[in-house]
């Protein structure tokens, strides 16, 4: 169960968009459409920003969207807005009622 | 309003043990599989484990396979993580979360386990 690789930082200007990569293999983020993204403020719970790889809750801007091919997933935040500071972790099913993370993306609004 | 509150978390010494409780509201508890993933201070997420809705079924990362036991009384809509052995790798805030079609979708503030002598 390795976690699921991230790049460490991400940033962009106000209005800028800012793409998120989730590398994982064949057994989890390739066998599997349940691909997930999580938002972390500083000290707060994660919030669920997309799920099934390209679905957003209620309530999710519109501005976050999701993809996926092969092996990496990927998250886009499109016109940053100061709120979107945070760290991102994606997730995915791995099988067996079992999950990965990733190691987390800290996304920085110039 | 869906809720979920944690509590349980302490100091222990290596080697001792802890139990963890998840309180909801605001759902129908019994419905819902449910997780605990946990987060190293100043580290990522990391799934711990996971219990179907009727609690017939459990699956518990590598890492704390053999020393972690999760549970839950639906009765009480209560979650409990048991955790016995405890190292200093296990350190970490706590978060209990429900679980809809393979997505975290309502998360817990967190409790914090310190595990030192």
């Amino acid at each position: 169960q390795s976690a699921l690789t991230q790049p460490p930082s991400a940033s962009g200007s106000p209005g800028q968009s800012v793409t998120i990569s989730c590398t994982g293999t064949s057994s989890d983020v390739g066998a599997y459409n349940y691909v997930s993204w999580y938002q972390q403020h500083p000290g707060k719970a994660p919030k669920l920003m997309i799920y099934e790889v390209s679905q957003r809750p209620s309530g999710v801007p519109d501005r976050f969207s999701g993809s996926k091919s092969g092996n990496t997933a990927s998250l886009t935040v499109s016109g940053l807005q100061a709120e979107d500071e945070a760290d991102y972790y994606c997730t995915s099913y791995a099988g067996s009622n079992s999950y990965v993370f990733g190691t987390g993306t800290k996304v920085t609004v110039l | 309003e869906v809720q979920l509150v944690e509590s349980g978390g302490d100091l222990v010494q290596p080697g001792g043990s802890l139990r963890l409780s998840c309180a909801a509201s605001g759902f129908t508890f019994s419905d819902y599989e449910m997780h605990w993933v946990r987060q190293a201070p100043g580290k990522g997420l990391e799934w711990v484990s996971y219990i179907s809705a009727s609690g017939s079924a459990r699956v518990y990362a590598d890492s704390v396979g053999g020393r972690f036991t999760i549970s839950r009384d639906n009765a009480k809509n209560s979650l409990q993580l048991q955790m016995n052995s405890l190292r200093a790798e296990d350190a970490a805030v706590y978060y209990c979360a429900r679980a809809s079609t393979r997505r975290f979708d309502c998360w817990g503030q967190g409790t914090l386990v310190t595990v030192s002598s």
